[in-house]
This record gives C-alpha cells, sequence and structure tokens, in this order.
C-alpha cells in the first residue's frame, strides 16, 4: 500500500527566505505524486503533480518539487517566501491501481515579516 | 456554481443522533470524493462516485456511515448514530472526468460531535 510522510509539521521562514517542505513516499507502483496547499477557511488547490515525466516539476505561484526515485523523495521548494504562501501543505501519493490519493498530516508554514 | 459547495461549514451534534452533509460538486463534473480529516491526520478516503458507475465504498468506517449521489449532481454523506471519534473536518472534492488527479476540494463540514 502507499503512504507519504511528511517529516516537519511546522516550517518557519522570514519573508524572502527560501522554502523546503519535504516530503518522503512509499509505493509498490509508480506513483503519482501531488503537493496541495491549504489556506485558512478555504479550500484545498493543487500546487503541483508528477506523473513520470520530467522529475522536476514547476507549479503554481513559484513552488517547484523534484522527484528523486532513489530517495524516494519529493520534497517542496520556492526560492523565496511570501507572506501569502502561510498555509498548510499536503504531500500526496497515489497510484493508478488504486485511485485514490493518499494524504499526508500536513506542514503549517510560517512566514515572518 | 464557481467552486465545490459544502453545508453546513460547521455541525455540532450529540452523541447517537443522526447527521447530513450536502455537497454541491462543479457543474458538469462526473467524479465526486468524500475524505475525511481528522485533527492533525491526513484525509481518509471515504467513498468515490464516478458517473453512474456503482460507487466505490471501500474507504468508509462502518455501517453508520451512508452516501448517496443523485446522476451527477448533489451528493449527501449521512452518519448515524454519530460517535465522538466521527469528529473531523469532512472534505468533497469533484473532478470533470475519468482523471482523478485535479481535484477541486469544497472548504468541508466541521463536524463534532459531543
Amino acid at each position: 500500500a502507499q503512504s507519504v510522510t511528511q517529516l516537519d509539521s511546522h516550517v518557519s521562514v522570514s519573508e524572502g527566505t527560501p522554502v523546503l517542505l519535504r516530503c518522503n513516499y512509499s509505493s509498490s507502483y509508480s506513483p503519482s505524486l501531488f503537493w496541495y496547499v491549504q489556506h485558512p477557511n478555504k479550500g484545498l488547490q493543487l500546487l503541483l503533480k508528477y506523473t513520470s515525466a520530467a522529475t522536476l516539476v514547476k507549479g503554481i505561484n513559484g513552488f517547484e518539487a523534484e522527484f528523486k526515485k532513489s530517495e524516494t523523495s519529493f520534497h517542496l521548494t520556492k526560492p523565496s517566501a511570501h507572506m501569502s504562501d502561510a498555509a498548510e501543505y499536503f504531500c500526496v501519493v497515489s497510484d493508478r491501481r488504486f485511485q485514490k490519493l493518499v494524504f499526508g498530516t500536513g506542514t503549517r508554514l510560517l512566514v515572518s515579516p | 456554481g464557481a467552486g465545490v459547495s459544502q453545508s453546513p461549514s460547521n455541525k455540532v451534534t450529540e452523541k447517537g443522533k443522526d447527521v447530513e452533509l450536502r455537497c454541491d460538486p462543479i457543474s458538469g463534473h462526473t467524479a465526486l470524493y468524500w475524505y475525511r480529516q481528522r485533527l492533525g491526520q491526513g484525509l481518509e478516503f471515504l467513498i468515490y462516485f464516478q458517473g453512474n458507475s456503482a460507487p466505490d465504498k471501500s474507504g468508509l468506517p462502518s455501517d453508520r456511515f451512508s452516501a448517496e449521489r443523485t446522476g451527477e449532481s448533489v451528493s449527501t454523506l449521512t452518519i448515524q448514530r454519530t460517535q465522538q471519534e466521527d469528529s473531523a473536518v469532512y472534505l468533497c472534492a469533484s473532478t470533470p472526468g475519468t482523471g482523478y488527479e485535479k481535484l477541486f476540494f469544497g472548504s468541508g463540514t466541521q463536524l463534532s460531535v459531543l
């Protein structure tokens, strides 16, 4: 069965500094991987997805993630944090065999001025 | 509407009572999912509807949980004889077709069972 582990429950950065949100996955099949963001009182929004094409995936709002099979990782990065990036971020794994998404427990990103 | 709409946004109920949660998907979306998010946990899959096919109910945690969807419109998730462990945010999502990756989520219903 597939699973995903988000290594940090909270990450704090200053505005303008880089963001790194870590995610490791486990999957018996070739996985599809996603990052979703959840702003307060809003629905989940897809940031980016990896589906066996290019290993470096670019998403919205300047975020990107790199699929590293040897490390079973799919970390989310952004070169320069903005105050509006403060939210909860979820790493998600799925495979076409099960057609269900499995979410991690989430990482709360805090951005200070 | 413009997005997935869920109601109520908050529901407080007493243990043992039945509750009904509603989801209005985006018009034209054939697939609809229900997920549950307990405090500090990831999302748990509950049930999946795709068009007129038989729903995938494999995620429903017990026979107290049921869900219906009429055609490609509104869905209701019913929890009978609620328990305190049912307290969670219940999220609904829809997607245009068989491609499940791009899910459009509602804002959820916060259920509190006292």
